[in-house]
């Protein structure tokens, strides 16, 4: 079974700049999370999507936003980026979720860097 | 308001030697807690998870956790570090209200020969 897939692995913006990143969980999951990862700050929970709703968000201003589709793929999309965006975002699976207690499956990340 | 806390930031250990990473939580509730690693470039993997029961628990490469309420802890432990297990710890909580979990900042181990 193929493990989460998350693309591209890197990306570098500037300022003002929106990007779109993608991940696709494993087969059969239908939880869908976003971490932001910064040194010293750990992972930060961005949302959660569950069969196409976003179920759980975290603080982060609405230049951060998400969306599932029907094959459980998900898209997380930054507008008008921010020095302070610079991070490795995280995209975790896992089959249901929904109680804090079933494990999550992570991707590699993307590694963005905004200039 | 939920929180993790990992108070070591860094943490080098001789490859043969006992390790000791440590874990405060801060949960309303009975936490499910979790220990994730995370090997450079890649994403994190699940070691071990706490729900209740057996305080102790094991979990994958000789790595266990023990949970304690009183002191809101759960510290993991290996009886002998090997180099390839030089990689950043993360002590999580799972929120009872959904699918979000808490990290803490992790842990940085580095294994000398």
């Amino acid at each position: 079974k193929a493990g989460v897939t998350q693309t591209p692995r890197y990306l570098i913006k500037t300022r003002g700049q929106q990007v779109t990143l993608s991940c696709s969980p494993i087969s059969g999951h239908r939880s869908v999370s976003w971490y932001q990862q910064t040194p010293g700050q750990g992972l930060q929970f961005l949302f959660e999507y569950f069969s196409e709703t976003q179920r759980n968000k975290g603080n982060f201003p609405g230049r951060f936003s998400g969306r599932q589709f029907s094959n459980s793929r998900s898209e997380m999309n930054v507008s008008t980026l921010e020095l302070g965006d610079s991070a490795l975002y995280l995209c975790a699976s896992s089959y249901n979720g929904g109680l804090g207690n079933e494990k999550l499956f992570f991707g590699s990340g993307t590694q963005l860097s905004v200039l | 308001a939920q929180s993790v806390t990992q108070p070591d930031i860094h943490i080098t250990v001789s490859e043969g030697a006992s390790l000791e990473l440590r874990c405060n939580y801060s949960y309303g509730a009975t936490p499910y807690l979790f220990w994730y690693v995370q090997s450079p470039g890649q994403g994190l993997q699940l070691l071990l998870k706490y729900f209740s029961g057996d305080t102790l628990v094991q979990g994958i490469k000789g790595f266990e956790a023990e949970f304690k309420r009183s002191q809101s802890s759960f510290n993991l432990r290996k009886p002998s570090v090997h180099w390839s297990d030089a990689a950043e710890y993360f002590c999580a909580v799972g929120a009872h209200t959904g699918n979000q979990f808490y990290f803490g900042t992790g842990t940085s181990l580095t294994v000398i020969p």
